[in-house]
């Protein structure tokens, strides 16, 4: 069965960065794009960018440009999310999701970020 | 960026009845060459991610009780719960993917009278 399997919670300073992971597994890694979407409390979803796990193919919202990166490692079909200069606003539940050319089919457990001093 | 506005913010329906909720996009999602709306519509239960209930607007995801429904076209979408069970009780978002950022609306939080 498809599996989006993501790491554990973290507590960072502002300032700092973020590394979140997203194991995928039942299915072919490198034939569904992997998007980010992060939620902070009471807010609406937010759409964080796309890689495409073939080509490495990347492409982020215009708010995080500059300040996040995404990766692949096809050896351990598992996607990171790299987030830098972190601020309290940057406080959510961090959210993979597949897709393949429609809606997110299928969702990772959530990554709690929280940044506090 | 396209902006999708769900109405009402919350609502609260008797078991059984009828819940609708409606969301409108600042743009069509509809694509021409396909005649497809890039229109989803996601479950979300507390402490729980989303989960996809219907795509292209009106297609129901895997294993999604059909008393689940969805319609519209272009700008203007239904979700539309026939007989509503306890276990409906959630937040429900609209998406389009018709491009990037993909965005969603601020939801709608769905409770039982």
């Amino acid at each position: 069965q498809v599996q989006l399997v993501q790491s554990g919670a973290e507590v960072k300073k502002p300032g700092a960065s973020v590394k979140v992971s997203c194991k995928a597994s039942g299915y072919t890694f490198t034939s569904y794009y992997i998007h980010w979407v992060r939620q902070a409390p009471g807010q609406r979803l937010e759409w964080v960018g796309i890689i495409n796990p073939s080509d490495h193919y990347t492409n982020y919202a215009q708010k995080f440009q500059g300040r996040v990166t995404m990766t692949r490692d096809t050896s351990t079909s598992t996607v990171f999310m790299d987030l830098g200069s972190l601020t309290s606003e940057d406080t959510a539940v961090y959210y993979c999701a597949r897709e393949f050319g429609d809606a997110f089919d299928y969702w990772g457990q959530g990554t709690l970020v929280t940044v506090s001093s | 960026d396209i902006v999708m506005t769900q109405s009402p913010d919350s609502l609260a329906v008797s078991l059984g009845e009828r819940a609708t909720i409606n969301c409108k996009s600042s743009q069509s999602v509809l694509f021409s060459s396909n005649n497809k709306n890039y229109l989803a519509w996601y479950q979300q239960k507390p402490g729980q991610p989303p989960k996809l209930l219907i795509s292209w607007a009106s297609t129901r995801g895997s294993g999604v009780p059909d008393r689940f429904s969805g319609s519209g076209s272009e700008t203007d979408f239904t979700l539309t719960i026939s007989s509503l069970q306890a276990e409906d009780v959630a937040v429900y978002y609209c998406q389009q993917y018709y491009n990037t950022p993909r965005t969603f609306g601020q939801g709608t939080r769905l409770e039982v009278k």
